[in-house]
């Protein structure tokens, strides 16, 4: 049973701003949201991640609100080499430490 | 450090065959695990292991089995190949955050071994 929804594609241009919104309302109490970014041909890459309000890294910022049933990852400025497909993970239910589960993502394409 | 590293990256398999795909991480990474990716879908779960010796089945274990005998290393066995398992299998590894919540562990992937049984 998936425990996210996020949207399959989005498309943008060059020096925009992309904000990818996952829903996870059923997220337990300790989980924390992780997301990771997968190039063509590569394995997925960690991207950022969170508990709560507002994380932000070198190339992430992500935006989770108070009741935490939905997050979202914004790419401030992306450019063609940010096409790619982007997960947003929970841990599986009842699972151990790093079984998290892979979804099909969001498939960001950036157009000149 | 080398990180993650998977041989072959591509092979091809007749029905019936059998293959190890090998995974070897530099990290001292406890958790280590096999995924696979099928054309324009998400990453399902083999099997994982949480240090030497300790073996667990993911969602998709049927055709797959798996050992982990030191640390570091962390083959794949497939055993009487079928072209349900043509797909890129991907391993990872991770280390649990001493205090950290569920999920916090970074996973660490491989560059993927592109598997076709024709």
């Amino acid at each position: 049973l998936a425990k996210t929804t996020q949207p399959i594609s989005m498309d943008s241009y060059e020096g925009q701003e992309v904000n990818i919104t996952c829903s996870h309302n059923n997220i337990a109490t300790n989980d924390y949201i992780t997301w990771y970014q997968q190039f063509p041909s590569q394995g997925p890459r960690f991207i950022i991640q969170g508990y709560k309000t507002k994380v932000t890294n070198e190339v992430a910022s992500l935006f989770i609100p108070a009741d935490r049933k939905s997050s979202t990852l914004s790419l401030p400025r992306v450019s063609l080499s940010d096409t790619a497909v982007y997960y947003c993970l929970l841990p599986r239910e009842g699972s151990t430490l790093g079984r998290l589960y892979f979804g099909r993502g969001t498939q960001l394409t950036v157009w000149p | 450090n080398a990180g993650v590293t998977q041989t072959p990256k591509f092979r091809i398999l007749k029905i019936g065959q059998s293959m190890t795909l090998q995974c070897t991480q530099d990290m001292n990474h406890n958790y280590m695990y096999w995924y696979r990716q099928d054309p324009g879908m998400g990453l399902k779960l083999i099997y994982y292991s949480v240090g030497a010796g300790i073996t667990d089945k993911g969602e998709v274990p049927n055709g797959y089995n798996v050992s982990r005998s030191t640390t570091e290393d962390f083959p794949l066995r497939l055993e009487l190949a079928a072209p349900s398992q043509t797909s890129v299998y991907f391993c990872a590894s991770s280390y649990p955050v001493s205090g950290g919540g569920s999920g916090t562990d970074t996973q660490y992937f491989g560059p993927g071994t592109r598997l076709t049984v024709l």
